[in-house]
């Protein structure tokens, strides 16, 4: 069985551009979520879908964030226009359901903003 | 507000030694808590996970120890071997949502 997949496994942009992020979950996973990890720091929660549908967000810094789950199948996290305190790894994490439901995180996406 | 923290960033061990890696955290009604081991380039993988109705949970190698009354949490690692350098989050669900509250994290390095 797949894992979660991560799309850029790294990405460096310049400040004020745009970058797409993307996760796969694993198949029949209704909950997915997004972490990051800014600067050695620990493990922050974004947000979470319950299929397309945002159940909790949170954890998202602010409204340059923005995180889409058409289909409720994988997920996009768009960061327009990203800032310096951006950078940091960005992980994606899947679970069949909530509560004692392990969640399987992806290998992340390392954000460079320079 | 809700915080988990851990007490040391870096923990050097021989290899075969014990481990012994902790947690503090500052809600009293959580009630489910996770150990994660994080490999370079990959991301967080379970580890062992304890609810507040238990005191000790034992996995393979892998011993997890909850103190309600002081709310703290550690993770001891027999024998550790060079395979289990890492960095080890623990990681908080109290509310029965999917949100995860984590610790900032221990390097464990194990020398040869």
């Amino acid at each position: 069985e797949a894992g979660v997949t991560q799309f850029p496994s790294h990405s460096v942009i310049e400040k004020g551009q745009t970058v797409t992020l993307r996760c796969d979950p694993i198949s029949g996973h209704d909950n997915l979520y997004w972490y990051r990890r800014v600067m050695g720091k620990e493990i922050k929660f974004l947000l979470h879908f319950v299929k397309e549908s945002k159940q909790d967000e949170s954890g998202m810094p602010n409204n340059r964030f923005l995180a889409e789950r058409t289909g409720g199948t994988y997920s996009t996290l768009k960061v327009q226009p990203a800032e310096l305190e951006d950078s940091g790894v960005y992980f994606c994490a899947s679970s069949q359901g909530l509560g004692l439901y392990e969640q399987y995180f992806g290998p992340g996406t390392r954000l460079t903003v320079t | 507000g809700e915080s988990v923290g851990l007490h040391l960033p870096t923990l050097s061990v021989q290899e075969g030694d014990n481990s012994i890696i902790n947690c503090a955290y500052s809600n009293s009604a959580s009630d489910y808590f996770i150990w994660y081991k994080q490999e370079s380039g990959k991301g967080p993988q379970f580890i062992i996970d304890i609810r507040s109705n238990m005191d000790k949970r034992q996995g393979q190698r892998v011993t997890v120890l909850l103190n309600k009354t002081v709310k703290h949490l550690s993770l001891q690692i027999a024998a550790t071997q060079p395979g289990d350098s890492a960095v080890y989050f623990c990681a908080e669900n109290g509310s029965n949502t999917g949100k995860l509250i984590f610790g900032q994290g221990t390097t464990l390095q194990v020398k040869p």
